[in-house]
């Protein structure tokens, strides 16, 4: 399968504690984008990298959030002193850069459950 | 990103033609249209997408008005595996640009 790929899947935590996603894009793929998906609700927009370099952060992105793309390969999103609000679906997606209507490609996320 | 409208839900026998309506009536020149869908507990799925014309790939057709204001959505022989919400967006074609996600249509296929 060379789709965009997630882990882990499922993350149950405390509240207090730091948890940390990654997701691998496809493979030549340059831009890569986290979304935050609650339920009910379409997939909003949190952060985007192009190659290593993150280019644009949503205001969704408190300062308890970090993405990075240490590569341009693979990207990690961590969230320190996790709150029951933070519970949700992280989803990763990635897209070929050039032309500019390149779709995005999304992986299956992260469900984060804050206990 | 021009706003999108789609209704809340729609219902469709399988086998049947579903056809999706989608109103973005402050769309701009310079935006695409977007459908993806979304099957419980998975990521978004790129459907298809569209400037003027109208198109066609493996998945769906995408018929858009002459004046840009409307689309639909068409997956010619529903089947139950189609049940799933369906966004419809608009994106500006320059540079790089996220997607915008309202509610979508939640399509459901009964057999």
């Amino acid at each position: 399968d060379t789709g965009v790929s997630q882990n882990p899947r499922h993350k149950i935590t405390k509240r207090g504690q730091n948890v940390t996603f990654r997701c691998d894009p496809i493979s030549e793929h340059n831009r890569l984008y986290w979304y935050r998906q609650t339920l009910g609700q379409g997939p909003e927009f949190l952060t985007y990298f192009q190659n290593e370099a993150q280019l644009e952060k949503s205001r969704l992105l408190s300062d308890r959030f970090s993405a990075e793309r240490p590569k341009g390969s693979f990207s990690t999103l961590e969230i320190q002193r996790t709150e029951q609000g933070d519970s949700a679906m992280y989803l990763c997606a990635s897209s070929l850069a050039g032309d500019s209507n390149q779709p995005q490609h999304f992986g299956d996320g992260t469900r984060l459950s804050i206990l | 990103d021009a706003k999108t409208t789609q209704p809340p839900s729609m219902d469709c026998a399988e086998g049947r033609a579903a056809n999706l309506p989608c109103n973005h009536s402050t769309i701009s020149g310079n935006e695409y249209v977007y459908w993806y869908r979304q099957i419980h507990s998975q990521g978004p799925q790129y459907i298809i997408h569209g400037l003027k014309n109208n198109e066609t790939n493996e998945m769906a057709s995408l018929i858009i008005t002459e004046d840009r204001k409307s689309s639909t959505l068409i997956l010619p022989h529903a089947t139950l595996r189609d049940t799933a919400v369906y966004y419809c967006i608009v994106r500006v074609a320059k540079g790089y640009s996220t997607l915008t996600f309202g509610k979508g249509t939640m399509l459901l296929v009964s057999p």
